[in-house]
């Protein structure tokens, strides 16, 4: 069974331009995660979509948004792109509303210069 | 709120030694809890979870962990290190209607021969 997929593996982008990442959930999940995993600041949650809808999201500005596809795969968005937004981005998949378990893709790594 | 701490941010064990790594958590919910490792430049792989069934959790790897509510703690033991195991490794608590998981600083693990 394929896990959650992710692309680019690396983004380099500069400041001020947008980024656009895709994760692919495993199949049959409908819930998808996006966490930013940045030096010194550890794993903090930005987004979750489940059905197509945006469920929850966290502490940080509009400016990182997303959507979930009919499909279930998901898009992160990124405008504006500020320095500080260089990270890794990791996407997680759940299946079901009582499944707490989330599997992660290998995730994205962005360089804002 | 939910939060995780992690004692220790870099622990160094020799191969073949006892591997302690802990994790405390605060949770206004019962707790399900989550350890994650990451080998360099990948995603997060689990390793065990524990959703109120047992208190004692094996995991891959030859890793468990004991859920201890009075001591709020769910320490991650393995009784010999091995090279591989070296990794960063993450504890993470969500619980019910709370969807994203909220993970510790995490704690590397360096493994000398």
């Amino acid at each position: 069974e394929a896990g959650v997929t992710q692309s680019p593996t690396h983004l380099i982008k500069t400041r001020g331009q947008q980024a656009t990442l895709r994760c692919s959930p495993i199949s049959g999940h409908t819930s998808v995660y996006w966490y930013q995993q940045a030096l010194g600041l550890g794993l903090q949650f930005l987004l979750w979509y489940d059905e197509g809808e945006e469920r929850n999201r966290g502490n940080f500005p509009p400016r990182f948004s997303g959507r979930q596809f009919p499909n279930y795969s998901s898009e992160l968005n990124v405008n504006a792109l500020e320095l500080e937004d260089s990270a890794l981005y990791l996407c997680a998949s759940t299946s079901g509303v009582y499944q707490e378990t989330q599997y992660f893709g290998p995730g994205t790594r962005l360089l804002v210069l | 709120a939910q939060s995780v701490t992690q004692l220790g941010s870099h622990v160094s064990v020799s191969e073949g030694a006892l591997v302690l790594l802990r994790c405390n958590y605060s949770s206004s919910v019962p707790p399900y809890l989550f350890w994650y490792v990451q080998y360099p430049n990948q995603g997060l792989q689990l390793l065990l979870k524990y959703t109120s069934a047992a208190t004692l959790v094996k995991g891959i790897n030859g890793f468990e962990a004991e859920f201890k509510k009075s001591e709020t703690s769910f320490h991650l033991t393995k009784p010999s290190a091995h090279m591989s195991d070296a990794a960063e490794y993450f504890c993470a608590v969500t619980g019910t209607g709370r969807r994203a998981l909220t993970f510790g600083s995490g704690t590397r693990l360096q493994v000398q021969p």
